[in-house]
C-alpha cells in the first residue's frame, strides 16, 4: 500500500508504552485545534479536538495538551497498540475567520513495535 | 460523523489530460473543502467549495487549473486540468457540518505519467 509517511518524522514505541506526539503551531490567533490520524491509504480520521480556552482534554486513551504561551500542542496515547500505527497530524484554525479552514502541521509517523 | 465518498479512488492519467474527482456526502453540510496531499507531505488546502457560487481558492491555486463545482449541499467536484507529473498527489474532499471539525473522504490517488 501507499505510505504517506516516507519523509515525516518518526516516533517508534513499544506496544503497551505511552506515546507523546508533539506539534508546534504557527498562528497565535488560532483558537481551535484538532488531531487527526491517517492510516496508510486512507483519509485523515478525527481523534480529538481542543479549544483555546482549555489546556487539556481527555478522550478514550488519548489526551491533548495545549500550551498557548509557546504555541505547542501534544497528543498523548496511553497503552499504545499496533492499531495506533499511523501518521498523526495536528491542525489549527481561527473559527471566527474562515470557518472550517484548517491548517495542517507536518505530521509524525508513529510506529508501534510488538 | 459524516460519510464522504470520493471517486475515482485512484487513477493513472496521461500528461495534458484532465480528470474530474467527485465527492458525495451522506448528509447536507455547510462547508466543503478540497485538499491536496503530495507524497510524504501534509495536507494543503486548495479551495473552499461554495454552494451556488464560485469557489474560494488559496494562494497558489487557480480556477483555471482546479475548477470546482458545488451544485448542492451534498456534492462537489474538483477537476485537475492539463495535468503534469507534478500534479501526482492525493486529492481529499472534506466537509464541515458547522462545528469546525472536518470529516474527510478516503482520497483520490492520482498518478500522472
Amino acid at each position: 500500500g501507499e505510505s504517506v509517511g516516507l519523509h515525516l518524522p518518526t516516533l517508534s514505541v513499544q506496544e503497551g508504552d505511552n506515546s507523546i506526539i508533539n506539534c508546534a503551531y504557527s498562528n497565535s490567533a488560532s483558537d481551535y485545534f484538532i488531531w487527526y490520524k491517517q492510516e496508510s491509504g486512507k483519509g485523515p480520521q478525527f481523534i480529538i479536538d481542543i479549544r483555546s480556552n482549555m489546556d487539556k482534554r481527555q478522550g478514550q486513551r488519548v489526551t491533548v495538551l495545549l500550551n498557548k504561551t509557546v504555541k505547542h500542542l501534544s497528543l498523548q496515547i496511553a497503552a499504545t497498540q499496533p492499531g495506533d500505527s499511523a501518521v498523526y497530524f495536528c491542525a489549527e484554525s481561527i473559527r471566527g475567520g474562515s470557518q472550517g479552514n484548517l491548517i495542517f502541521g507536518k505530521g509524525t509517523k508513529l510506529s508501534v513495535k510488538p | 460523523s459524516a460519510v464522504i465518498s470520493q471517486k475515482p479512488s485512484r487513477d493513472i492519467c496521461q500528461r495534458g489530460t484532465s480528470l474530474t474527482i467527485q465527492c458525495q456526502v451522506d448528509s447536507q453540510v455547510t462547508m466543503m473543502f478540497w485538499y491536496r496531499q503530495q507524497p510524504g507531505q501534509s495536507l494543503t488546502l486548495i479551495a473552499t467549495a461554495n454552494q451556488g457560487s464560485e469557489a474560494t481558492y488559496e494562494s497558489g491555486f487557480v480556477i483555471d487549473k482546479f475548477p470546482i463545482s458545488r451544485p448542492n449541499l451534498t456534492f462537489s467536484t474538483l477537476t485537475v486540468s492539463n495535468m503534469s507529473p507534478e500534479d501526482s498527489s492525493i486529492y481529499l474532499c472534506s466537509a464541515d457540518r458547522g462545528g469546525g471539525e472536518l470529516f474527510f473522504g478516503e482520497g483520490s490517488r492520482l498518478t500522472v505519467l
